[in-house]
């Protein structure tokens, strides 16, 4: 199984509303990234776990929370999101992280955001 | 701060032509650089991960080339399909940060 998972495909959520999104992978992957792309954007990283610990956290205002269950699972949390969150989010994962320069980074389809 | 930079923004091409494009990133501090292909509704796909200067990587009738001298990596797809239609993403990894920086990739079109 090469495949990363994400769910909800598409959330719409009102400013006030908390909602999670879910990544799931069977690779046996150790690492687990959270991205977020905004139109004619690259990717942005928000937050990578190496080993079920948060390794980074690229200043990330605190209504997102991200956690890791397990090494298979990752989610984020959402909370009183303004209407400029709104974008892709994309979850990844990678064999070690770590910092390892060579490191394929798998992604998830990504869940489409919008914020009302 | 590094910038990774694509170059064409978009391509148009017919089936049947062969087309590059090009990813330049600072060649100072260089670990690494990434491709990945993202198809419209899609998961981005790793293609390559290169190292070393003057390496080339080759998948099918995709390939890549690697100078990190000069900071550049050209992506070559031979006979373009339509199914290669899709943006085409570069990422240089960052060693100070421990991430990768993405350009905004080149977007394709293949017409049948």
């Amino acid at each position: 199984d090469t495949e990363v998972t994400q769910t909800p495909k598409h959330l719409v959520m009102g400013m006030t509303n908390k909602k999670s999104l879910k990544c799931e992978q069977h690779m046996g992957h150790r690492a687990m990234y959270w991205y977020k792309q905004k139109a004619k954007k690259p990717p942005e990283l928000m937050f990578v776990y190496s080993y079920e610990k948060l390794s980074i956290n690229e200043s990330v205002p605190s209504r997102f929370s991200p956690e890791c269950p397990n090494s298979s699972l990752l989610n984020l949390h959402l909370h009183a999101l303004q209407p400029e969150d709104s974008a892709l989010y994309l979850c990844a994962s990678s064999q070690v992280g770590g910092g390892l320069a060579t490191d394929t980074q798998y992604f998830g389809p990504g869940t489409r955001l919008t914020v009302l | 701060i590094l910038n990774v930079e694509q170059s064409p923004q978009s391509l148009h091409v017919q089936e049947g032509d062969s087309t590059n494009f090009t990813c330049s990133f600072p060649s100072s501090n260089f670990y690494a650089l990434h491709w990945y292909r993202w198809e419209t509704a899609k998961s981005p796909e790793a293609l390559f991960v290169m190292t070393l200067n003057g390496d080339e990587k080759k998948k099918g009738r995709i390939s890549a080339t690697l100078n990190t001298k000069e900071g550049y990596s050209y992506l070559y797809i031979k006979g373009s399909q339509p199914e290669d239609s899709a943006t085409y993403l570069c990422a240089s990894y960052a060693g100070n940060n421990r991430k990768l920086i993405w350009g905004l990739g080149t977007s394709l079109a293949v017409n049948p």
